[in-house]
């Protein structure tokens, strides 16, 4: 069955745009989580969706959101773009409950001029 | 908050060699570790899991470790091949919580 998909792959924004990534997880699973990964840093967990609903939230400011739609796929919206925010963004999804493996996709790479 | 870190950033081994990544975590609380390989350019791949009612746990030419005394937790690849290059992260779980992810090991495989 499909992967993890993410669209879109590479992007370029400016200073001051706002960005919205997307998020098509395996069929059947119905939490998508989202990461932020930047050289030399490891995965930083943003949020997690679970049948349309937040369950958790990582330590970002407001200007990242997000959002699951009735179908499980998700959306991320970065506003007010800063350098600060060029990164590789992961998005995963696992079946459900809190326990199982997480399955990646292969990222939005977002750069930030 | 928690934090799962690694003790090398990076690691070269000779192919054919064994490989052991380390991995320490700080919440006693978590029961779930997962070991992923990520590649140049791509998404992070599942290698190998272990809860926490297991110390030890095989799967082909890789293996993992738990020690919850030191909170600390091992992957071993057995004969390491060139194509084993990549970035390993480990990562934990606690009921009710997210996944975290240590800043990852740099393997490089030298032919």
């Amino acid at each position: 069955k499909a992967g993890v998909t993410q669209t879109p792959r590479y992007l370029i924004k400016t200073r001051g745009q706002q960005v919205t990534l997307s998020c098509s997880p395996i069929s059947g699973h119905r939490s998508v989580s989202w990461y932020q990964q930047t050289p030399g840093q490891g995965l930083q967990f943003l949020f997690e969706y679970f049948s349309e609903t937040q369950r958790n939230k990582g330590n970002f400011p407001g200007r990242f959101s997000g959002r699951q739609f009735s179908n499980s796929r998700s959306e991320m919206n970065v506003s007010t773009l800063e350098l600060g925010d060029s990164a590789l963004y992961l998005c995963a999804s696992r079946a459900g409950g809190f326990t199982g493996e997480l399955f990646f996709g292969e990222g939005s790479r977002l750069t930030v001029l | 908050g928690e934090s799962v870190g690694l003790h090398l950033p990076t690691l070269s081994v000779q192919e054919g060699d064994n490989s052991i990544i380390n991995c320490a975590y700080s919440n006693s609380a978590s029961d779930y570790f997962i070991w992923y390989k990520q590649e140049s350019g791509k998404g992070p791949q599942f290698i190998i899991d272990i809860r926490s009612n297991m110390d030890k746990r095989q799967g082909q030419r890789v293996t993992v470790l738990l020690n919850k005394t030191v909170k600390h937790l091992s992957l071993q690849i057995a004969a390491t091949q060139p194509g084993d290059s990549a970035v390993y992260f480990c990562a934990e779980n606690s009921p009710g919580n997210q996944f975290y992810f240590g800043t990852g090991t740099s393997l490089t495989v030298i032919p």
